[in-house]
């Protein structure tokens, strides 16, 4: 089963743009990371925002953590037609456990 | 190798047959993980080992579902009586150390297609 939802499922923007989209999850967590993957690729992970981290940066990504609502957004500024690709949330409950991952967001980033 | 290897890359079965499928994880790494991805979907956990031995199997969705890795390295997913419904793309990452708790590093997956 998914941990948690992701929001929107689906985003079409034009480059240049702003990318945002959102991930809720259902437990308590040790961290929560954004992963990538490119249409019949593997998932390459983007960025790690633990629990007791409430923002987080990385080049054109901006990571927030909430987690008294359980949610997270991921934030892509200036977008580029490379970054067209699907997003994955995926919840961390301590450091040993296993990932569980979201439903992803589409992004078509249009020249 | 630098990366996680997955064979095969793409497997076409018929329903009934056995079928396997194998991780090659990055050298040194302890912890391998196998997911299942739909079409469409996130991915979804199957088992996770700590060295040899699993350490956490309840996402195997059945019986004919089994993974072993006997030497701590490469990994073997095996499906029995393959059924259509596990067509998907299964998926391998690796990670440094037990407990290590950061990102999972991931193969390209193997597409399994069930006629």
């Amino acid at each position: 089963s998914q941990q948690g939802e992701e929001d929107p499922q689906a985003l079409s923007i034009q480059e240049g743009e702003n990318a945002t989209m959102n991930c809720s999850y259902k437990t308590s967590i040790n961290n929560l990371q954004w992963y990538r993957q490119n249409s019949g690729r593997g998932l390459v992970h983007l960025i790690l925002i633990r629990s007791n981290e409430r923002e987080k940066h990385s080049g054109r990504l901006r990571v927030t953590l909430d987690t008294s609502k359980k949610s997270s957004s991921l934030l892509i500024t200036a977008s580029r037609a490379a970054d067209t690709a699907s997003y994955f949330c995926a919840s961390r409950p301590d450091s040993w456990g296993k990932l569980q991952f979201g439903a992803g967001t589409q992004v078509v980033v249009t020249p | 190798g630098a990366g996680v290897s997955q064979t095969p890359s793409n497997k076409v079965t018929e329903k009934g047959k056995y079928v396997e499928l194998r991780c090659d994880p990055i050298s040194g790494h302890t912890a391998l993980y196998w997911y299942r991805q739909s079409l469409g979907q996130g991915p979804e956990f199957l088992i996770y080992f700590q060295g040899t031995g699993a350490a956490d199997d309840s996402g195997l969705p059945n019986d004919r579902f089994f993974a072993v890795r006997p030497e701590g390295s490469v990994s073997t997913l095996k499906i029995q009586r393959t059924e259509r419904g596990d067509s998907a793309v299964y998926l391998c990452a690796s990670s440094p150390l037990a407990g290590w708790g950061g990102e999972l590093f991931f193969g390209e997956g193997s597409r399994l297609t069930v006629l």
